[in-house]
């Protein structure tokens, strides 16, 4: 069974880099049937993807947020990572990694497997 | 970049209602729509793929239909359980997905 462990600080002072690690278990990262992605949510708020990482290191980003992200991956390690610059308070959410099927052995389209989220805060 | 329109933002039903959401997309997405719960605290859980396919041991309560730009999804027969915070998504734009606003569904 596929489990996605995301971890990083959980407090972030404004204007510094949110930087986070999903570690992947129960399957592997170097799957060409899929994206890894990031996927957030503000409290109180709805879901907003951040953007893919494919295991060969390509991404692809949300346009809103795409020149503060980067996004990269490690296939020894079995992680993919996140990194968000210049942060707000507006950036103060849950921070889910998961996977996305994007074709091959896989039903394409869908999120179907999620980590637990983690919680960053932005303040001084 | 194609918006999802979801409607209601929130919903109150009683129990053993049947309650239907609505997600209508800026353009033309085929059937490329995805539906999605989410419980206080828990990650999303797909529900029901490219528009009217029901994921795997997913109650057969749950159903979804529609293509190109609008979309439904059914309750039917509120469950305790049900009463959550829904989402689509759509995929059409690869490498690209984007998520609806979401509905709260509150129990009356």
């Amino acid at each position: 069974q596929l489990q996605l462990q995301e971890s990083g600080p959980g407090l972030v002072k404004p204007s510094q880099t949110l930087s986070l690690t999903c570690t992947v278990s129960g399957g592997s990262i170097n799957s060409v049937s899929y994206f890894w992605t990031w996927i957030r949510q503000v409290p109180g708020k709805g879901l907003e993807w951040l953007g893919f990482v494919f295991y060969r290191g390509n991404t692809s980003y949300n346009p809103s947020l795409k020149d503060r992200l980067t996004m990269s991956v490690d296939t020894s390690k079995h992680q993919f990572y996140l990194k968000l610059a210049s942060v707000t308070a507006a950036d103060t959410a849950v921070y889910y990694c998961a996977r996305f099927c994007s074709g091959g052995n896989c039903l394409v389209g869908g999120v179907r497997s999620w980590g637990q989220g983690t919680l960053v805060s932005v303040s001084s | 970049d194609i918006q999802l329109t979801q409607s209601p933002s929130s919903l109150s039903a009683s129990l053993g209602d049947s309650v239907t959401i609505t997600c209508q997309a800026s353009q033309d997405i085929r059937n490329y729509l995805n539906w999605y719960q989410q419980k206080p605290g828990k990650a999303p859980n797909l529900l029901i793929y490219d528009s009217s396919n029901l994921e795997t041991g997913v109650p057969s309560r749950f159903s979804g239909s529609g293509s190109g730009t609008d979309f439904t999804f059914t309750i039917s027969g509120l469950q305790p359980e049900d009463f959550a915070t829904y989402y689509c998504q759509h995929y059409d734009n690869l490498p690209s997905i984007t998520f609806g606003q979401g509905t709260r569904l509150e129990i009356k």
